[in-house]
């Protein structure tokens, strides 16, 4: 079956530890996404990857990073200098097609949660 | 900027009631997108329907529709008939083409909680 998974779906992280978050997807997606959902908040870009070896900062993009080294694969660390990273973090993906509108898929989710 | 605005942060209504989960967005751009997504308690974001800004035109799925009005700047989302297990979060949200061919980034209401008791 196509889809994304999210590995670990709980992490558990003591202050001053870098974790790294899991996002794997077998659709064939060009595009690939990493957002932060905190309670009673829309979801927020940290960032996305456009193709392989190339990525942009979103929106809070601040004590976090990503590599893009294969097509189906887009971690995310979220580093010591992220001072509240307790939050849902969802990964997404999608069809890379120039003008043509394309919805994003999304993966399970990870609950961080900073002890 | 865009802007996604959900203004409804709760809703709880009764089994088989109609309710309507509203929507407002704001952007400069002529070409956008709308989309709609269902949360549910498992936390994946579920698509339900995209609408681009030429199409004015309603649309109904089921117990689903939606009423895009242009000159309100509205896309707005109503479950006819509502059952417990539409029970979820729902998020609207906008897209635009962050530069040419490349990757959309959508942003986001605050989404609504919709809570159907039986």
């Amino acid at each position: 079956d196509g889809g994304i998974t999210q590995s670990p779906k709980y992490l558990f992280r003591k202050e001053g530890q870098n974790v790294t978050l899991s996002c794997e997807q077998n659709l064939n997606h060009d595009a690939m996404y990493w957002y932060r959902q905190d309670p009673g908040q829309g979801l927020r870009l940290i960032y996305y990857s456009q193709i392989v070896n190339d990525f942009q900062k979103g929106d809070i993009a601040e004590g976090y990073s990503v590599s893009r080294e294969k097509k189906e694969s887009f971690p995310l660390t979220v580093t010591s200098a992220q001072k509240n990273p307790t939050a849902f973090y969802l990964c997404a993906s999608s069809i890379n097609l120039g003008l043509a509108y394309n919805e994003q898929f999304f993966g399970p989710g990870t609950r961080l949660t900073v002890l | 900027a865009q802007k996604v605005t959900q203004a409804q942060t709760e809703i709880s209504v009764v089994e088989k009631e109609d309710v309507t989960l509203d929507c407002v967005y704001e952007t400069r751009d002529t070409t956008y997108y709308l989309f709609w997504y269902k949360q549910p308690p498992s936390g994946e974001l579920v698509f339900l329907i995209r609408r681009n800004s030429f199409d004015e035109q309603n649309e109904i799925s089921g117990r689903y529709s939606w009423n895009f009005q242009k000159s309100t700047s509205s896309f707005n989302f109503t479950i006819t008939a509502s059952q417990v297990v539409d029970s979820a979060v729902y998020f609207c949200a906008l897209s635009l083409q962050i530069s040419s061919g490349s990757a959309r980034q959508l942003t986001f209401g605050s989404g609504t909680q919709l809570t159907v008791l039986p």
